[in-house]
């Protein structure tokens, strides 16, 4: 079965300061690994995802994320927060070789919170 | 492009009522899912649709929950009866296909009473 963690409920940093979100996961095979936000009332945005090649991957917004394989994490980072970062943000993992219908599977989330 | 659309945004029912969600995906998309997301968790797959058939309803209550995706566009999540454990937002999303990212609407916010 896949899984994925995010040990940190919520993260505070001051704006301008560079900012880690952590997630691990789990799964059997090769991961495709995925970020969102959430911003209140609203569903998930895609930031950005892994499937393969170089592990520093960039996405939406100035966030990146490094792919580690052998600490199993994908943790999320951006060099100089904004307070309008501040939000939910989800980790989510598919196993590669998932022959179930490629389903996805979220953490629990962590609550970012910037301040000015 | 139109995002995902859902409709209602917000619901009150009394338990053992049934109560049903809609919701249009992005044009062209071929993959359709349902997640039920509870307070303070992340969002938990319900059910997916490649077109108008079921790929993954492994996590589907079938013993209250329906979906449909009759001609592989619209769709609607039914819940009969609710039980007040079924309280949260009920998320849809679409994608290409099923490697690609999805995109998710803003939801159904259920409140059993």
């Amino acid at each position: 079965a896949q899984s994925v963690a995010q040990p940190e409920d919520q993260v505070n940093v001051a704006e301008g300061n560079p900012l880690t979100v952590k997630c691990t996961y789990s799964v059997s095979g090769n991961p495709y690994l995925f970020w969102y936000v959430q911003y209140p009332n609203r569903g998930l945005q895609f930031l950005l995802k892994y499937i393969t090649g170089d592990n520093l991957v960039k996405g939406s917004y100035g966030f990146e994320a490094e792919f580690n394989k052998s600490q199993t994490s994908f943790h999320l980072k951006k060099p100089s927060a904004l307070v309008s970062d501040s939000a939910l943000y989800f980790c989510a993992v598919r196993d590669m070789n998932n022959n179930a219908g490629n389903m996805l599977t979220f953490g629990g989330g962590t609550r970012l919170m910037v301040k000015p | 492009e139109a995002g995902v659309a859902q409709s209602p945004r917000y619901k009150i029912i009394e338990k053992r009522q049934s109560v049903a969600f809609w919701c249009n995906p992005i044009s062209g998309h071929a993959t359709l899912y349902w997640y039920q997301q509870i307070l303070g968790q992340g969002p938990k797959l319900l059910i997916q649709f490649q077109n108008n058939g079921v790929v993954d309803d492994s996590q589907l209550p079938k013993d209250r929950f329906s979906a449909e995706r009759l001609k592989g566009v619209d769709s609607t999540l039914k819940i009969q009866p609710a039980k007040l454990e079924d309280s949260a937002v009920y998320l849809c999303a679409s994608s290409l296909d099923p490697g690609q990212p999805q995109h998710f609407g803003d939801g159904t916010r259920l409140s059993i009473l």
